[in-house]
């Protein structure tokens, strides 16, 4: 099976524009999350989709939006990008049809540096 | 709440010392927490994970201890190699919020050889 995708691997933009980023989950895996990592801060939850609808949301501005694919890939943009912005994006797909708990696996990530 | 607190920030160990990371958790229905370690330029990957319903799980080397009256739980690695030089995520589903998963800051474990 291949892993999760995610592109751009790299991304460099300037303040106020706009970016979106791609995940393709493992094939079968109905569940994406998005994480913003920064250096200290761990990983920071941005927002769950499952079956297109989005399931959890973190505490991040409404800049930050995502959707997901009848296919289970999954997009995640930010608007009027700001210097904080700059970090390595990571999307995570489970299998998790409950809300028991499950493995996560991730991608790559995508490093976003905004200039 | 929904913060999961993770110390120490970094740890240095001899090879062949054992190794300890500790995490709290505000959310008392919290029943799963798994330990993601990732390596330098990696994705991170699971390592092992632990239920509510259980207070400790052993996988070789590595086990995770709950104790959930205390609401925390903690990373044991024995027998420290080089190849485990990773920084290390815990996380909680905190269940307050609809289900999600929360991470730790990280701990960076330096294995000296």
């Amino acid at each position: 099976k291949a892993g999760v995708t995610q592109t751009p691997r790299y991304l460099i933009k300037t303040r106020g524009q706009q970016v979106t980023l791609s995940c393709s989950p493992i094939s079968g895996h109905r569940s994406v999350s998005w994480y913003q990592q920064t250096p200290g801060q761990g990983l920071q939850f941005l927002f769950e989709y499952f079956s297109e609808t989005q399931r959890n949301k973190g505490n991040f501005p409404g800049r930050f939006s995502g959707r997901q694919f009848s296919n289970s890939r999954s997009e995640m943009n930010v608007s009027t990008l700001e210097l904080g912005d700059s970090a390595l994006y990571l999307c995570a797909s489970s299998s998790r049809v409950d809300r028991a708990g499950e493995k996560l696996f991730f991608g790559s990530g995508t490093q976003l540096s905004v200039l | 709440g929904e913060n999961v607190e993770q110390h120490p920030s970094t740890l240095s160990v001899q090879e062949g010392d054992s190794a300890v990371i500790k995490c709290t958790y505000s959310d008392s229905a919290s029943n799963y927490f798994p330990w993601y370690k990732q390596e330098l330029g990696k994705r991170p990957q699971l390592i092992i994970d632990i239920r509510s319903n259980v207070g400790e799980k052993k996988d070789q080397r590595i086990a995770v201890t709950l104790n959930k009256t205390a609401k925390h739980f903690s990373l044991h690695i024995t027998e420290t190699q080089p190849e485990d030089s990773a920084v290390y995520f815990c996380a909680a589903m905190i269940r307050e919020y609809g289900n999600k998963l929360v991470f730790g800051a990280g701990t960076i474990l330096r294995v000296k050889s």
